[in-house]
């Protein structure tokens, strides 16, 4: 299996903050990597597909960005509504497999 | 707009079968390449994938869990089924159904969307 893993598993930020989340694969999956957003008792959402790709309706300040092991999902400019938990998954293979989170709160 | 509601008890007994079943609505569950999948979440923990199923019943699943999980599809109810046998405590989890959506400009896939989840319970 492919493991995930995600730095940190928990960051405190301010609004208006440059946040950096990043995401390492156990081996090279080329672009087959998906962001999630989850909100506290909510299912996952979607941002970022292949990487790189911003889902429809996803705001610009998220990006996405690596290949191969290592994979970067950044937040421009920290808005309220942006305090989750976001996973990176790997599309490369079966079983599909998720990063163990990162928790991002309020400073 | 493509929507997934899972349905299924909320609470099941130790050794036994747990049932859930997610219903598809929007848009033909016979969509393509996408596949239909189930994920897990225990309580206050990350997600875990459990398997996959196509329209046509090719199905995919995590190795720890493939002998016990049993994913089914319906394309007349447009609903497929997750059946997890001699659960333990272990299994209680909020359980998503999800769709294994196939871009055919990129060749990723994604899940998306995804149901509200269902928390099921293993306590006798």
């Amino acid at each position: 299996d492919i493991q995930m893993t995600q730095s940190p598993s928990s960051l405190s930020a301010s609004v208006g903050d440059r946040v950096t989340i990043t995401c390492r694969a156990s081996q090279s999956i080329s672009s087959y990597l998906n962001w999630y957003q989850q909100k506290p008792g909510k299912a996952p959402k979607v941002l970022i597909y292949a990487a790189s790709i911003l889902q429809s309706g996803v705001p610009s300040r998220f990006s996405g960005s690596g290949s191969g092991t290592d994979f970067t999902l950044t937040i421009s400019s920290l808005q309220p509504e942006d305090f989750a938990t976001y996973y990176c998954q790997q599309s490369y293979t079966y079983p599909r497999t998720f990063g163990q989170g990162t928790k991002v709160e309020i400073k | 707009q493509l929507q997934l509601q899972e349905s299924g008890p909320g609470l099941v007994k130790p050794s036994e079968t747990l049932s859930l079943t997610c219903t598809v609505s929007g848009d033909s569950i016979k969509s393509g390449s996408d596949f239909w999948g189930w994920i897990r979440q225990p309580p206050g923990k990350g997600l875990e994938w459990i398997g996959s199923i196509s329209y046509s019943g090719t199905t995919y699943y995590i190795p720890s869990l493939k002998s016990r999980a049993t994913i089914s599809v319906d394309t007349s109810e447009s609903q497929f089924s997750l059946k997890l046998s001699s659960v333990t405590a272990a299994d209680t989890a909020v359980y998503y159904c999800a769709r294994n959506f196939f871009d055919s400009v990129t060749y990723r896939s994604y899940f998306d969307p995804w149901g509200q989840g269902t928390l099921v319970t293993v306590s006798s």
